[in-house]
């Protein structure tokens, strides 16, 4: 599976749109970008995915570059409680199912 | 997380002693995991199982043994706890979906066990 790399931390304003960056430039066709977020102390909890075109859904919208060497996850309306760390995770359709995770970046939402 | 569960939520042993973790699902789901969470390597994979009976190793496998009897249970073995092993350990679950892009797989984790080897 690719590796992905994020940034360590990053900070948005309250109201204001949330973009965290991921590159995975070593990204296989038939690999999948995953978003997963992790609020203290709690398991992950998935908020979107997508192979090669743009998605949205009620949390998120992710963006993916033409040549899917990288992708933007965008909060639209950042809260405080979007604070949390950011996984983006790039995996293929083995058998196994497994996920990888790196380091995700670190979101504070602040008033 | 509906649909998983795991148990115990917190526990304190001794170093030494043997320990098991129980992950229970009611999706139906094929794959089941473990992962441990630690302050600066965020989340490892410590085993994975892709059926009944059938287990693999992940990334942090030494010193964990695994167990999966029936489709709905993952069991997490500790056999002699040590002070490293004083971590939260998840658990996930997933199923492919195939969509009109193809398969991927949806994943579900639990809340969490908080784990102190003494």
């Amino acid at each position: 599976d690719a590796k992905t790399t994020q940034p360590t931390s990053m900070d948005c304003a309250e109201g204001r749109a949330a973009n965290l960056p991921c590159n995975h430039s070593t990204i296989s066709g038939n690999e999948y970008v995953y978003w997963y977020r992790q609020i203290h102390s709690q398991g992950p909890q998935y908020i979107i995915h997508g192979l090669k075109n743009n998605e949205t859904n009620e949390m998120a919208s992710l963006i993916i570059t033409e040549d899917r060497k990288s992708s933007t996850l965008i909060l639209p309306h950042a809260t405080l409680r979007d604070t949390a760390v950011y996984y983006c995770i790039v995996r293929g359709s083995s058998n196994t199912g497994k996920l990888i995770f790196g380091q995700g970046t670190t979101l504070q939402v602040k008033p | 997380d509906a649909g998983i569960t795991q148990s115990p939520r917190h526990k304190v042993t001794e170093t030494g002693t043997p320990v098991t973790l129980r992950c229970h699902q009611t999706e139906n789901h094929r794959y089941m995991y473990w992962y441990r969470q630690d302050p600066g390597h965020g989340l490892r994979l410590i085993h994975y199982s892709y059926g009944v009976k059938d287990t693999d190793k992940g990334e942090v496998s030494d010193g964990y043994s695994v167990s999966r009897s029936k489709t709905e249970d993952f069991l997490l073995t500790l056999e002699s706890a040590t002070s490293s092993q004083t971590s939260v350990y998840f658990c996930a679950i997933s199923e492919s979906v195939f969509t009109g892009t193809g398969g991927f797989y949806g994943y579900t984790f639990g809340s969490g066990t908080r784990l102190t080897v003494v």
